[in-house]
């Protein structure tokens, strides 16, 4: 069983500040996704990553995963009171022959909580 | 384009009683997922479905069953509903965006509570 150990599980931070949120686990994985969820509603897809050291940025955040393909980082530079939400990542299975059928592992998420 | 839509958003069931979740899909993905989502556990795959007729178990498939006679639905069956089925579920649809990656689109979720 793969699994992904998220960190921290609460971050409580003032307007401006930067912060990052760990995900690593044992297990490799073929893809790393990171979700964002807002209460009630569904998570929302922020970024995949699929190659071992890619970075990606989407504005002030920045996704890497790690040169192994077993871990995975979310760093957010100047926070803002609209980033808080619980943010998830999500491993996916290594594709052998396309058998993995797109199921997704995912950590136990980061509440992360910006004040004005 | 509705994306992923689930039904009903809130339902409170008796221990005993039963309901089927609905979960209905509008972007043409093959693959379906129906998970469960508990206070700090993140979420937890019930079912799976690679295409109509095709279904099969997650980690958590205990207490419950699927079905998948078309593309656009994959709705959720509770049998005899305990209290520990009390949580919110999701459904989710993907596609291959590159061989590798499954980006999974959700539902708004069911928060389901059985008393």
């Amino acid at each position: 069983t793969q699994l992904l150990e998220q960190s921290p599980q609460f971050l409580s931070i003032q307007e401006g500040e930067n912060l990052t949120v760990y995900c690593n686990s044992s297990s490799v994985f073929s893809s790393l996704q990171w979700y964002r969820q807002e209460p009630g509603e569904g998570p929302v897809l922020l970024v995949t990553v699929v190659t071992g050291g890619e970075v990606k940025k989407l504005k002030r955040l920045t996704f890497q995963f790690g040169d192994a393909r077993k871990d995975s980082s979310l760093h957010i530079t100047a926070a803002q009171p609209g980033d808080t939400g619980l943010y998830l990542c999500a491993g996916g299975g290594v594709n052998a022959g396309g058998t993995s059928y797109g199921k997704l592992t995912f950590g136990q998420g980061t509440i992360l909580t910006v004040h004005p | 384009n509705a994306g992923v839509t689930q039904t009903p958003k809130f339902r409170i069931l008796k221990i005993g009683q039963s309901m089927t979740l609905q979960c209905t899909q509008d972007m043409n993905h093959n693959y379906m997922y129906w998970y469960r989502q508990d206070p700090g556990m993140g979420l937890k795959l019930i079912y799976y479905s690679v295409g109509a007729g095709i279904t099969d178990k997650g980690e958590v498939p205990n207490g419950y069953n699927v079905s998948r006679s078309t593309t656009e639905d994959f709705p959720l069956r509770l049998e005899l509903a305990a209290p520990s089925q009390t949580s919110v579920y999701f459904c989710a649809s993907s596609y291959s965006a590159s061989g590798r990656a499954y980006e999974q689109y959700f539902g708004p979720g069911t928060r389901l509570t059985v008393t």
